[in-house]
């Protein structure tokens, strides 16, 4: 069964890249990774999804290496409002894109 | 806005109790998946209904069950309330296709 792990925690300033990597080892071979933002008491938000190297959208940029065991997703120039919980999912059985688990994510915390 | 409202926002129940929690998915989505997120953890899989039929289910006992109706409408019920089902509990819908889902801001349900 695929896994994720990434960090639990990161702290940052505003104005500057932060980059999040995770790492899911076991990913089969059909299966895009996804990227959600929380804040409190609110749902998660999607951010942005890939299968293999880059994708960039308005928020955020993914990067996933040839061997797609890792990601990373880089958020450029941070604010105070980017503080928030970042989940990295794959889907825990490889095309079942029912059952998504989420981990406790990394919160990220950018000071001024 | 996800296009995805829950209601209520709140609920106070007491042990033993039954509850039922709504959710309006966005118009087009053949899938719903519910959440209960603890504090400071990250969401956990209940289940999803994809055309009407539950379709995953995460390691929650038979207590929890859910509804999801042709209107794009959905319900999460839960039997026999326990101290350890105060959390917040979302709604999420999407397609059956992808792992983009769209979340609802949750319903905040403590038990007394």
């Amino acid at each position: 069964l695929a896994k994720t792990t990434q960090p639990i925690s990161m702290d940052s300033y505003e104005g500057q890249e932060v980059n999040i990597t995770c790492s899911h080892n076991n990913i089969a071979t059909n299966d895009y990774i996804t990227w959600y933002q929380q804040f409190p008491s609110q749902g998660p938000r999607f951010i942005i999804q890939g299968y293999k190297t880059k994708v960039t959208n308005e928020v955020a940029s993914l990067f996933i290496p040839a061997d797609r065991k890792s990601s990373t997703l880089s958020l450029p120039r941070v604010s105070l409002s980017d503080t928030a919980v970042y989940y990295c999912l794959v889907p825990v059985i490889s095309g079942n894109t029912g059952k998504l688990i989420f981990g406790q994510g990394t919160t990220l915390q950018v000071k001024p | 806005e996800t296009g995805v409202t829950q209601s209520p926002t709140h609920l106070i129940k007491t042990r033993g109790q039954q509850v039922t929690l709504r959710c309006s998915s966005q118009s087009g989505h053949n899938t719903v998946s519910w959440y209960q997120q603890a504090l400071g953890q990250g969401p956990q899989f209940i289940f999803q209904y994809y055309r009407e039929e539950e379709n995953g289910r995460g390691n929650f006992p038979p207590r929890f069950s859910g509804l999801q109706f042709p209107n794009y409408s959905s319900e999460l019920n839960v039997n026999a309330l326990e101290l350890d089902d105060s959390a917040l509990y979302l709604c999420a819908s999407g397609d059956i296709t992808n792992e983009k889902l769209f979340f609802g801001s949750g319903t905040q349900l403590s038990v007394l």
